[in-house]
């Protein structure tokens, strides 16, 4: 079984810093998807950015990066001038892919961001 | 296109009674699942359907149920409500036949309390 490890509970940084969110998880596979959701006080749950574990390149979407190292089994995120609205939980999450659909997500136990005017 | 839509989004339950959660998506997906989210906890699988007419166990399907008689549909029923059962509910979509490692988007949640 995946397990995924988030070791800081909570987090806050000036508006405008960059702050990075840690976390590692533990599994067999070599070809797997890792994923990182924010969850704002609304409680929906956005997808910020995916890694595909065979992707050598870590995956970058405006001012959301991550540090993908396979060998060590850690999956950080990146926020670089990180604004108001990136207030929230963020989790991470780990995906074992599937051709019959069936394709779980294994979550960590999130890190709530606050990022202070 | 409204994605996957969840029904009650608030809803407070006496022990005992039962009552079903209502999920639906337009994506034509051939998987959806069920989570629930406690406190300090991420979330953990309930139940899950690979497609109409499959259902399996996730992590943590005790006191629920699950049919899949479409592939827009997959309703969650709390079959005797517990406190225990109070929690946040998301039901989630992905895979729509074609590839593998799709992203899976979820619905806005319901909360469920159980008095």
């Amino acid at each position: 079984a995946q397990t995924v490890t988030q070791s800081q509970p909570e987090m806050s940084v000036q508006e405008a810093e960059t702050v990075t969110l840690s976390c590692t998880y533990d599994t067999s596979e070599n070809n797997y998807y890792l994923f990182w959701y924010k969850q704002p006080p609304s409680r929906q749950m956005i997808l910020v950015i995916r890694q595909e574990a065979y992707k050598q390149q870590n995956a970058t979407e405006n001012r959301f990066s991550v540090n993908f190292q396979k060998a060590a089994k850690s999956f950080s995120l990146k926020i670089s001038d990180s604004q108001l609205g990136d207030t929230a939980m963020y989790f991470c999450a780990f995906m074992k892919p599937s051709n019959f659909g069936n394709e779980k997500l294994t979550f960590g136990t999130g890190t709530r961001l606050t990022i202070i005017p | 296109n409204a994605g996957v839509t969840q029904t009650p989004k608030f809803q407070v339950l006496k022990t005992g009674q039962s009552m079903t959660l209502q999920c639906a998506q337009d994506m034509n997906h051939e998987y959806m699942s069920w989570y629930r989210q406690d406190p300090g906890m991420g979330l953990r699988l309930i139940h899950y359907s690979v497609g109409a007419g499959i259902t399996d166990q996730g992590e943590v399907p005790n006191g629920y149920n699950v049919s899949r008689s479409t592939t827009e549909d997959f309703p969650l029923r709390l079959l005797s409500a517990a406190p225990s059962q109070t929690s946040v509910y998301f039901c989630a979509s992905s895979y729509d036949g074609q590839g593998v490692g799709n992203t899976i988007y979820f619905g806005e949640g319901s909360w469920l309390t159980v008095v």
